[in-house]
């Protein structure tokens, strides 16, 4: 399996932009979840999904903040506006059953 | 809540020493514990997991841990380090409800270093 698969890797931007961050879960995985990774905060769980549905969003962190699943094999995180304290390493990780999660490689933003 | 501590943020130890990085959680029944490592740049890798049974779980890369329920810990050992197990490592806890819900809670990760 090609793992949990991530796009892109690495984005800039500037402050007032709109980012889309993408995510392609395990192939047969229920379970997909967005994190957050700061030094300041460490890692966050912002929003997790069962079956394309958002089960808790309570960690998202305003509403510029949004995620979708429009289906089992691909999500976004979006922020519009961003600004630059949103700058961190933004993971997607997915699981089956709601057991162990596999991580992707992450997308490391940056906004100016 | 759940919560979970690794007390030491930097730990550094000669390759071919023994290590052991510590973990202590907060939970009020028996959680799943997870252990993961981040090389720079690199999502979270698990090195393994305990959901039941033995106390004692076995890993990839050689690493093993023991879940001690009086203690509330779940301790991450390696009898002899090797240079590429320079990363960080992070604890985490998880809760089953048996509804479904299933969420981390993470550490705040130990850093390793290895000197040659």
């Amino acid at each position: 399996d090609a793992g949990v698969i991530q796009s892109p890797r690495h984005e800039v931007t500037e402050m007032g932009q709109e980012v889309t961050l993408r995510c392609k879960p395990i192939s047969g995985h229920d379970y997909l979840f967005w994190y957050r990774q700061t030094m300041m905060r460490g890692l966050e769980l912002l929003i997790y999904f069962n079956n394309n549905v958002p089960i808790d969003d309570s960690g998202m962190p305003e509403d510029r903040f949004s995620a979708k699943m429009p289906n089992a094999s691909f999500s976004t995180l979006k922020i519009q506006p961003s600004e630059p304290r949103d700058s961190a390493v933004y993971f997607c990780a997915s699981s089956s059953r709601g057991r162990e999660q596999y991580f992707g490689p992450g997308t490391r933003l940056t906004v100016t | 809540a759940q919560s979970v501590t690794q007390p030491d943020i930097h730990i550094t130890v000669s390759e071919g020493a023994s290590l052991e990085l510590r973990c202590n959680y907060s939970y009020g029944a028996t959680p799943y514990l997870f252990w993961y490592v981040q090389s720079p740049g690199q999502g979270l890798q698990l090195l393994l997991k305990y959901f039941s049974g033995d106390t004692l779980v076995q890993g990839i890369k050689g690493f093993e841990a023991e879940f001690k329920r009086s203690q509330s810990s779940f301790n991450l050992r390696k009898p002899s380090v090797h240079w590429s197990d320079a990363a960080e490592y992070f604890c985490a806890v998880g809760p089953y409800s048996g509804a479904g819900s299933y969420q981390l809670t993470f550490g705040k990760g130990t850093k390793l270093s290895v000197i040659p």
